[in-house]
């Protein structure tokens, strides 16, 4: 057990709903990543929130939005979404968001299937 | 931006025998490399690590040599047994400002007892 937590762990949705996933980090990380884990693309990083503020963007979609709350927990939304959307989404922490202690620790992952 | 290259992309080997999984990198500025482990139907799980001031780690029956030169490094695990059975991931962060995982496309390993 990492000690990132994911919630829903399934999730099925229909094209053009919004959905949203949320990551409890682990105890004392201040660092929030969003990767998708597809067939076709791998494991691609999609944002990451340091204190509750925007890190750093990478292959996110403008139909995809994130933020990080106070008590750190960050939340992916998916909105107008799409057949191409279904995928695994991880949510990973680490303790910095820049050197120090670089470990990254994964979720178990939220699968969202679009019909 | 970083590109990470693995090889191969399925492995087989008998039990207790080694495994060896390679990756390459472009992006000379990259200088921290983890290995993950990701079992079906659960997330990727940190194995190992190393930074690019450092050319191999060892953890038990798991090393990871690097190669800043060649821009390459590899994972390897000895005495293999069948809960070794999984898919690897490489990856590569770069230096400065996001600590993004740039991924390689993954190892399944098989250990066949």
């Amino acid at each position: 057990d990492s000690g990132v937590t994911q919630t829903p762990k399934h999730l099925i949705t229909a094209t053009g709903q919004r959905v949203t996933l949320r990551c409890s980090p682990r105890s004392g990380d201040l660092s929030v990543y969003w990767y998708q884990q597809s067939l076709d693309q791998g494991l691609q990083f999609l944002i990451q929130y340091y204190n509750g503020e925007e890190r750093a963007k990478g292959n996110i979609l403008e139909r995809f939005s994130a933020q990080q709350f106070p008590d750190l927990h960050s939340e992916l939304n998916l909105s107008s979404l799409e057949l191409g959307d279904s995928a695994l989404y991880f949510c990973a922490s680490s303790h910095t968001g820049t050197g120090g202690d670089r470990k990254q620790f994964f979720g178990p992952g939220t699968r969202l299937t679009v019909l | 931006g970083e590109n990470v290259e693995q090889h191969p992309s399925t492995l087989s080997v008998q039990e207790g025998d080694s495994a060896v999984i390679k990756c390459t990198y472009s992006d000379s500025a990259s200088n921290y490399f983890p290995w993950y482990k990701q079992e079906l139907g659960k997330g990727p799980q940190l194995i190992i690590d190393i930074r690019s001031n450092v050319g191999e780690k060892k953890d038990q029956r798991i090393a990871v040599t690097l190669n800043k030169t060649a821009k390459h490094f590899s994972l390897h695990i000895t005495e293999t047994q069948p809960e070794d059975s999984a898919v690897y991931f490489c990856a590569a962060v770069t230096q400065g400002g996001s600590e993004k995982l740039v991924f390689g496309k993954g190892t399944k390993l098989t250990v066949n007892p």
